[in-house]
């Protein structure tokens, strides 16, 4: 069956870096886009961006330009998001989903929590 | 502040039908068929209900059901069952800098 299989829990500093990790398995994992949505702790979701496997390209929300990199390992069916500079703000559950030419996702990973703290 | 807007909450007793509004802008929900719904239980991943405004992915009951009329969007639970209570947010395409935006959200509980 399809599933995304998420790295797991992180605790960071404020300015360090984290970086998420997205296992695919059940399809071809370039066939299909991989969006990243975060959710910080008692709050809605919020679109990060998405990679396209195939070729690489990204598409970033803009709060998150500059900030934020998507990579992808098809050797090993594996889409990454970095996030850099990290605030206590950026506290979240990070969730990739498999993405349709539609803009929407599914399935979703299991999620990742970031805990950013001194 | 969510670009689109739902309400923080609805209800139903079980066997009945709620709805459940998505209001945007003629920029996203009014002007794509891009529109999808999601449930999330607590501290579970949010599971895709409803895709491209009206249309469910396999396994999700014909409970569900989405439409669209203008900038707002709407999902209806026919039917209440008590493992419908969950947090519900909507979900669409949108022409600006910020491609796809959620709902804050609407907490569905089964009285």
């Amino acid at each position: 069956q399809v599933q995304l299989v998420q790295s797991g829990a992180e605790v960071k500093k404020p300015g360090a870096s984290v970086k998420v990790s997205c296992k695919a398995s059940g399809y071809t994992f370039t066939d299909y886009f991989v969006h990243w949505v975060r959710q910080a702790p008692g709050q809605g979701l919020e679109w990060m961006g998405r990679i396209n496997p195939n070729t690489g390209g990204t598409k970033f929300a803009q709060r998150f330009q500059g900030r934020v990199t998507m990579t992808k390992d098809t050797s090993i069916s594996t889409a990454y998001m970095d996030l850099s500079r990290l605030r206590s703000d950026d506290t979240a559950v990070y969730y990739c989903a498999r993405g349709f030419s539609s803009w929407y996702g599914d399935p979703w990973g299991q999620g990742t929590l970031v805990t950013v703290s001194s | 502040q969510s670009a689109l807007t739902q309400p923080p909450s609805a209800s139903g007793s079980p066997g009945q039908s709620v709805t459940i509004s998505c209001t945007g802008t003629s920029s996203d929900v009014g002007g794509y068929k891009y529109v999808s719904w999601y449930q999330q239980h607590p501290g579970k991943a949010p599971k895709l209900m409803i895709y491209e405004v009206s249309e469910r992915p396999s396994g999700v009951p014909d409970r569900f059901s989405g439409s669209k009329s203008a900038n707002t969007a709407s999902l209806t639970v026919s039917g209440l069952q008590a493992e419908d209570e969950a947090d519900y947010y909507c979900s669409s395409y949108a022409d600006s800098n910020n491609p796809v935006v959620f709902g804050g959200g609407t907490k569905l509980t089964v009285l």
